[in-house]
């Protein structure tokens, strides 16, 4: 079964740096998603993204966070300048048709910035 | 705003128990709602959806969910738990506002089954 994969699966960063959390999602997928979960709470949406740009995204999402489909796989998510509450779970997800079909998930990256 | 309310933050359960994980929703438009698993260590898997149609839904692993819309609830049944069933447990709400394209998550259930 198809499944949507991340890399790293675990990120140390420190405050200030640049990181960049990768994900494949799912090869005939249109719709690309990221959350996040801070350790204790819950998943919170990020943003999502289709045709080459992003279709919604939640007041986390400011402009240190950028989405990006580099090429025909691969879907990124880039956090400019991190601060040690970016520390978190980040997953990717896709869909085909989100009115129609669930999200599926990846295994997440751990993101901790020191 | 949406949100999703689930009123069990930790449940202990011995083998065999039945398990009732109660979740609400705060919209009031048409949605699509899921139940997710994250077992330790693991990602999060679907466990069952609602799209429409039959408001009783049942997923994977024996789960049933039942859609009250009235009530704007969709709660998690099993009738007989299994020590695999430790894991946590997350409702989700999908509105037809802005597309679907928003997975709204609830606090999550730390299910905790003691064999």
């Amino acid at each position: 079964e198809p499944e949507v994969t991340q890399t790293p699966s675990h990120q140390v960063t420190q405050m200030g740096q640049e990181v960049i959390l990768r994900c494949v999602p799912i090869s005939n997928h249109l719709y690309f998603y990221w959350y996040r979960q801070i350790l204790g709470q819950k998943v919170e949406f990020l943003v999502s993204f289709y045709n080459n740009e992003i279709s919604e995204k939640s007041e986390i999402f400011d402009d240190q966070f950028s989405v990006e489909r580099p090429d025909g796989s691969n879907f990124t998510l880039k956090i400019r300048s991190t601060k040690l509450e970016d520390s978190a779970m980040y997953f990717c997800a896709s869909s085909r048709d989100p009115g129609m079909d669930e999200q599926y998930f990846g295994p997440g990256t751990r993101l901790t910035v020191t | 705003a949406q949100s999703v309310s689930q009123h069990n933050h930790h449940v202990i359960l011995s083998e065999a128990a039945s398990l009732e994980l109660g979740c609400n929703y705060s919209y009031g438009g048409t949605v699509n709602l899921f139940w997710y698993v994250q077992y330790p260590g693991q990602h999060l898997q679907l466990l069952l959806k609602y799209f429409s149609g039959d408001p009783l839904v049942k997923g994977i692993k024996g789960f049933e969910a039942e859609f009250i819309k009235s009530k704007f609830s969709f709660n998690l049944r099993k009738p007989s738990v299994q020590w695999s069933d430790t894991a946590e447990y997350f409702c989700a709400v999908n509105p037809h506002s802005g597309g679907y394209q928003k997975v709204t998550f609830g606090t999550g259930t730390k299910l905790q089954v003691i064999p």
